[in-house]
């Protein structure tokens, strides 16, 4: 499975903008890159994927670098209820392939 | 449209019964994934099914554990002979089926059964 690596906590203030790294140099050309977050003692929460393009949606914006070899989830203006452990994950398009493995993500803080 | 459903959301068993944790995917969803959580800890793969068929149960414990999706019904997974170790909480995920050429969508994930064995 193709890795993905993000430092192991962030804070950021509230109302401010995040942004979240993620680093996959070992990127195929069929992997996706999918962010997911899992907010304390829930299951995990789709926030964006995307290939090649840059990718906004009603929760975050997804920068992806051109040669795809790192990304950045943006949170536009944080808040409280954004705390939570972000996790960049490589989705293989493939059928059969197309398992999220998890690693260890972002614990991200929000400072009040 | 309901989201993923699992139940129960808690369960206690003794040691050496059977737990069996169900995920009813999304409506129009096919591919069903199950994922354990540890405390404190990652989650981790444990097996990827479709209806009637696992496609990937590289995650999944040797014995005592085993997964279904049956053309009908919810997907269970099923312990047998729980031991302490398996104290965690299970989650399930569902996608609807893309075809060949790697259109890709995302999973939506249940909010977990959590079994404790005591």
């Amino acid at each position: 499975d193709a890795k993905t690596t993000q430092p192991n906590s962030m804070e950021s203030n509230e109302e401010e903008p995040v942004h979240l790294p993620c680093n996959h140099s070992t990127i195929s050309g069929t992997d996706y890159i999918h962010w997911y977050r899992q907010l304390p003692s829930q299951g995990p929460e789709y926030v964006i994927h995307g290939l090649t393009s840059n990718v906004n949606n009603r929760m975050a914006s997804l920068a992806i670098a051109e040669d795809r070899k790192s990304s950045t989830l943006i949170l536009h203006r944080a808040t409280l209820r954004d705390a939570a452990v972000y996790y960049c994950i490589l989705r293989d398009g493939n059928f059969g392939n197309e398992k999220l493995t998890f690693g260890t993500g972002t614990r991200l803080t929000i400072i009040p | 449209n309901a989201g993923v459903m699992q139940n129960p959301r808690h369960l206690v068993r003794r040691r050496g019964q059977e737990a069996r944790l169900r995920c009813s995917p999304m409506k129009g969803h096919s591919h069903v994934y199950w994922y354990r959580q540890l405390p404190e800890e990652g989650l981790k793969f444990m097996v990827y099914l479709q209806k009637e068929n696992i496609i990937d149960e590289s995650g999944m414990p040797k014995e005592r554990f085993s997964a279904e999706f049956p053309k009908e019904g919810p997907s269970i997974l099923r312990i047998q002979q729980v031991v302490r170790g398996d104290s965690a909480a299970y989650f399930c995920a569902s996608s609807p089926s893309f075809g060949t050429g790697g259109l890709n969508t995302e999973a939506f994930f249940g909010q977990g059964t959590r079994l404790t064995v005591v």
